[in-house]
């Protein structure tokens, strides 16, 4: 199993431009997670999908998209790029969200700059 | 409204020692609660939790305190060794309530082992 995988692993975009940031899970996990991670600060919840076709906003939604068309790919959009999303980003998937371990499984990251 | 907080940015221990990392979170209805370790570069990897219904949990070197009156966690690291090196992120989230699996992460503290 890869796991959790991410794609690109850098990217610099101008302000204004939009990308997509991919995630993809082999895992079959129901449960998906995008999150920003800022110097010095913690994760902070973009987005999360409970399974595909739904999607909830997290704590920091502003300035980005998401969708959960299959299982395994939890793509996130931004439009108009702001220096204010330099950011890594993290997926992360997990299986149930009950039980003992909620252990969520993360990708790589993506480092992102907006200049 | 930081609702789960590591104070301590960083911590350096010897070989050998035990290292004590802390959180403390502000919802007492969190009841599970997760701690995460990072390489740089990396996406965080779960390394141990525990549910609200237990005090202690150990697994290992790694053994983790949860004081509910006090709204305090800690991970105690025994014996630290330098691949312990790393930014330790703690989790808690509403395992049994909720139906998302969202984890609140606190800002992270930055582990050194010194040979």
């Amino acid at each position: 199993n890869a796991g959790v995988t991410q794609t690109p692993k850098f990217r610099i975009l101008k302000i204004g431009q939009s990308m997509t940031l991919q995630c993809a899970q082999d895992m079959n996990h129901n449960y998906m997670y995008w999150y920003r991670q800022d110097p010095g600060m913690g994760l902070k919840l973009i987005y999360y999908s409970v399974g595909a076709g739904i999607t909830d906003k997290g704590e920091v939604p502003n300035g980005y998209n998401v969708s959960r068309s299959t299982t395994e790919d939890f793509p996130l959009r931004l439009e108009l790029a702001a220096p204010s999303q330099t950011s890594v980003y993290f997926c992360a998937s997990s299986y149930t969200r009950q039980g003992p371990s909620n252990e969520q499984f993360f990708g790589p990251g993506t480092r992102l700059t907006v200049l | 409204d930081q609702q789960v907080k590591q104070n301590s940015p960083s911590l350096s221990v010897q070989e050998g020692r035990i290292s004590i990392l802390n959180c403390d979170y502000t919802n007492s209805m969190f009841d599970y609660f997760l701690w995460y370790k990072k390489y740089p570069a990396e996406g965080p990897t779960f390394l141990i939790s525990i549910s609200s219904i237990k005090d202690k949990n150990e697994d290992g070197r790694f053994t983790v305190f949860l004081n509910k009156s006090a709204k305090h966690l800690s991970l105690h690291i025994v014996p630290s060794q330098p691949g312990d090196s790393a930014v330790y992120f703690c989790a808690a989230s509403l395992q049994y309530s909720s139906n998302t699996g969202k984890l609140i992460f606190g800002q992270g503290t930055t582990l050194q082992v010194k040979p």
